[in-house]
């Protein structure tokens, strides 16, 4: 069975300090990835897709950066962190990129910026 | 551009109660749509999943079906009990980016 770990499960940053965020999945080869941003009370916004190791899409600009080194990793970074990056942090994973194919998401990462 | 819409921001039932939560997209192709439920801090799951080659998902007791006329894809329950308290979320399939529009969430409460 595939299982998807985040880290860390949470964290309390000052504003300009640097920010990475990691997930794994375990169980799936190859396997599509995407990071996903909450704010607090709100929906979900895709942020970047990766479909294999070295290459990631950015969806929305929010002044992060995506980066996935193996094959079953995917971080999510930014040098200096701004108060409107607070909110929940979502990985997923999919077989396919085709839009029939279901997304499953990890546990995610609450980060709150002061 | 595409888009799905949830009117109801919050809902609140008794158990045993009927649940309808509206969801309208609005795409230029046919789209797969989903449903994903949230727990309070956890990550959405899958609640269920609807092509237009299926029309209707069913799942743990809810179902919502895909009408293309109307272009909505309401869910619904029964009888809903406790345990049933979340967000619930209309997804729209985004095409071969992998990109899923999320609508702003419904939260249900359903009281014993």
């Amino acid at each position: 069975a595939q299982t998807i770990h985040q880290w860390p499960v949470a964290e309390i940053k000052a504003v300009g300090s640097p920010l990475s965020l990691g997930c794994t999945i375990k169980g799936k080869s190859s396997p599509n990835l995407y990071w996903y941003w909450q704010a607090t009370g709100g929906t979900l916004q895709q942020l970047f897709y990766s479909i294999t190791v070295g290459q990631v899409e950015s969806v929305v600009q929010l002044n992060l950066s995506a980066s996935r080194p193996k094959d079953d990793q995917f971080i999510l970074s930014t040098e200096k962190l701004l108060l409107s990056h607070s909110g929940f942090y979502l990985c997923a994973w999919s077989l396919d990129l085709g839009d029939q194919d279901t997304q499953y998401f990890g546990p995610g990462t609450r980060l709150l910026v002061l | 551009g595409d888009s799905v819409t949830q009117m109801q921001g919050q809902v609140t039932l008794s158990e045993d109660d009927f649940l309808f939560i509206n969801c309208t997209y609005s795409t230029t192709w046919y789209p797969t749509l989903f449903w994903y439920v949230q727990y309070p801090g956890e990550g959405p799951q899958l609640l269920l999943k609807v092509t237009t080659a299926n029309n209707k998902g069913i799942s743990r007791g809810f179902e919502a079906t895909y009408d293309k006329g109307t272009t909505s894809f309401h869910l619904q329950k029964a009888s809903v009990q406790e345990s049933d308290s979340a967000v619930y979320y209309c997804v729209l399939g985004g095409g071969n980016t992998g990109k899923l529009i999320f609508g702003l969430g419904t939260t249900l409460q359903v009281q014993p």
